[in-house]
């Protein structure tokens, strides 16, 4: 399968700073990405959806000024975290939807473990 | 989109087939089944998908009732590496999201 990577894999931030974390498809031009978050033995909540060139779409309850997306070319988005407190410490997991398929299939990345001390 | 009721864990002795159900009693005419899997810590990954016909691939098998109100993903051996949630997922073909629902945590047990 098609593969997308996340970039870093772990990350520790104090508390107050900013975190990007990278999303590639590496083998595939995907124009639509999402961002994911999960707290630990729970499920994948979807946070947004990235298409290029343009806005994010955020799903409700997920504050867009504090999680900036940007979808800048066909392999690439970022998540950016702003302002990180404690309670954002979590595991984010990209995934891409490869255009080449149908349908549409979906891949995901490995994940970024965030800890916002 | 429609949502998916699995149930919460199961076991399975290793080398026999695994079939972990899933109830998607208000899927849509055009919503596909779609199965993944998420090993502890890792970003999931697919399995299998289907419309209304039955498909395998060197994965597993999946099997869809003909009112396709629910399925089955069938791992004919399970391995101790296959360990993992396992999650049920209806959504479009086009454009549609994937929603996770809470899955079935499969113990593959020796």
């Amino acid at each position: 399968g098609a593969v997308v990577s996340q970039h870093p894999s772990r990350v520790i931030c104090k508390s107050g700073t900013s975190v990007k974390i990278e999303c590639r498809s590496l083998d595939f031009q995907a124009t639509t990405m999402f961002w994911y978050r999960q707290f630990p033995k729970k499920s994948l909540m979807l946070m947004a959806t990235s298409n290029e060139g343009s806005k994010a779409t955020y799903e409700q309850g997920v504050e867009k000024d504090k999680f900036l997306i940007n979808h800048a070319s066909l392999t690439l988005s970022t998540l950016t975290v702003t302002s990180a407190h404690p309670e954002d410490s979590s595991f984010y997991i990209c995934s891409a939807r490869d255009p080449g398929t149908l349908p549409y299939e979906q891949y995901f990345g490995p994940g970024t473990r965030l800890t916002v001390t | 989109d429609a949502k998916t009721t699995q149930p919460p864990s199961m076991d399975c002795a290793e080398g026999r087939a695994a079939n972990l159900p899933c109830n998607h009693s208000t899927i849509s005419g055009n919503e596909y089944v779609y199965w993944y899997r998420q090993i502890h810590s890792q970003g999931p990954q697919y399995i299998i998908h289907g419309l209304k016909n039955n498909e395998t691939n060197e994965m597993a098998s999946l099997i869809i009732t003909e009112d396709r109100k629910s399925s089955t993903l069938i791992l004919p051996h399970a391995t101790l590496r296959d360990t993992a949630v396992y999650y049920c997922i209806v959504s479009y073909n086009q454009g549609g999201k994937l929603i996770f629902g809470q899955g079935t945590e499969l113990s593959v047990k020796p």
